[in-house]
């Protein structure tokens, strides 16, 4: 069982590249979310997804996209990169829409230059 | 919307020591507290929560309590040890009908004296 499968593990891009981060859960999950770790921030929301078919902004979603394939994937496209999004990138799952704890991913660790 | 503090963001203590982080938070229809431990360079992971219904909760050497009343919720561990060395986060979400979105504090760097 492998939970919250996040890649690519480590990226770096030059500004204006694109890139997509990939995430998958075989749990089951019906809710998705993707966040942005810098230090002394905490974990802030970029986009999440309640539900299969839905997808809703977060608390800092400018510059990215998102798309919830199915079920199992929910993607994090950035279009054109800023070295204000370097960072390190956390998909997580949970089994409801509240009062249920997360599965984090492993993290990617973005730089861009 | 909802807003949860933590305190302190970096605590030191040596092993056997009991450590404590507290956290507030602002809406008072919250009702479920998770907390995480982040290890240096991991993901983070789910170590304990407790729904307001409940005001303390324990497993093994980790507890949280809740003061509906005060706002506050903290973690409590015991016999503190090395590998307890992470960063906490606090987190606060609402029921249906409002913001089930966990808003997460900034985090506590705990550092624990061999």
């Amino acid at each position: 069982n492998a939970g919250v499968t996040q890649t690519p593990k480590f990226q770096v891009l030059k500004t204006g590249q694109s890139m997509t981060l990939q995430c998958a859960q075989d749990m089951n999950h019906n809710s998705m979310y993707w966040y942005r770790q810098d230090p002394g921030m905490g974990l802030r929301l970029i986009y999440y997804s309640a539900s299969e078919g839905t997808t809703d902004k977060g608390e800092v979603p400018n510059g990215y996209n998102v798309s919830r394939l199915n079920k199992r994937e929910f993607s994090l496209r950035l279009e054109s990169a800023a070295p204000s999004q370097t960072s390190v990138y956390f998909c997580a799952s949970s089994e409801g829409a509240w009062a249920t704890g997360y599965t984090f991913g492993s993290g990617t660790r973005l730089t861009v230059v | 919307g909802e807003n949860v503090e933590q305190h302190p963001s970096t605590l030191s203590v040596q092993e056997g020591d009991s450590a404590v982080i507290k956290c507030t938070y602002s809406d008072s229809a919250s009702n479920y507290f998770p907390w995480y431990k982040q290890e240096l360079g991991k993901r983070p992971q789910l170590i304990i929560d407790i729904r307001s219904n409940v005001g303390e909760k324990k497993d093994q050497r980790i507890a949280v309590t809740l003061n509906k009343t005060a706002k506050h919720f903290s973690l409590h561990i015991t016999e503190t040890q090395p590998e307890d060395s992470a960063v906490y986060f606090c987190a606060a979400s609402r029921a249906p009908g409002g913001s089930y979105i966990p808003t997460f504090g900034r985090g506590t760097s705990l550092i624990v004296h061999p």
